[in-house]
């Protein structure tokens, strides 16, 4: 069974700043897509970038851009130019592609506050 | 677009009282998820339709949780009778054909004391 693990329950950056989310996975899967959510205090859950397997160069939204690697089953999220409404929780996803289109398998969440 | 709507957005009950959720997917959509969130389990896929046939229920926790989806814009979640452990967000999502994206409504938080 797959499965996301995200090591940091919370994390704290300065404004303007950069930081970096973590996220590993576990699958024998060799085709499938990698998701990073953000869910403000709002609570919806928002797609901030998303990245296919069979795809060498790393996924980049604005601010926001991935670090993939394959073999290490790695996939984690850099934040640039930290903003204070990026202060939200961060899911990372996992959704292998086929019979269970958007069966998303979620981490832990890590929450990010970003400080002034 | 008016995105994926859900109501309540909350709900306070008392414990054996029958809960319904309601979803609204996004037209065009052919897929709904439902989705719990507790701060124990984080996000559980509780089950999700195709086409508005139920293709996965693996994740409904037991039988006083039922799901249905009666046509393309509209779907329910029910407990019945509700427990004080149902107590979640629970958030339903649709995606588009051919669309890993999904995308979510702003979830139903549910107390049941």
């Amino acid at each position: 069974a797959q499965t996301v693990t995200q090591s940091q329950p919370e994390m704290s950056v300065q404004e303007a700043e950069t930081v970096t989310l973590s996220c590993t996975y576990d699958t024998s899967e060799s085709n499938y897509y990698l998701f990073w959510y953000k869910q403000p205090p709002s609570r919806q859950m928002i797609l901030v970038i998303r990245q296919e397997a069979y795809k060498q160069q790393n996924a980049t939204e604005n601010r926001f851009s991935v670090n993939f690697q394959k073999a290490a089953k790695s996939f984690s999220l850099k934040i640039s130019d930290s903003q204070l409404g990026d202060t939200a929780m961060y899911f990372c996803a996992f959704m292998k592609p086929g019979g269970s289109q958007g069966n998303l398998i979620f981490g832990k969440g890590t929450k990010l506050s970003v400080k002034p | 677009d008016a995105g994926v709507i859900q109501s309540p957005r909350h709900e306070v009950t008392e414990m054996g009282q029958e809960v319904t959720l309601r979803c609204k997917p996004i037209s065009g959509h052919n897929s709904l998820f439902w989705y719990r969130q507790t701060m124990m389990r984080g996000l559980e896929l509780l089950i999700y339709f195709n086409n508005n046939v139920p293709i996965d229920d693996s994740g409904m926790p037991e039988d006083r949780f039922s799901a249905k989806m009666p046509n393309a814009s509209f779907s329910t979640l029910k407990i019945q009778p509700s427990e004080p452990r149902d107590s979640a967000v629970y958030f339903c999502a649709s995606s588009p054909p051919g669309n890993g994206e999904l995308f979510f409504g702003e979830g139903s938080r549910l107390t049941v004391l």
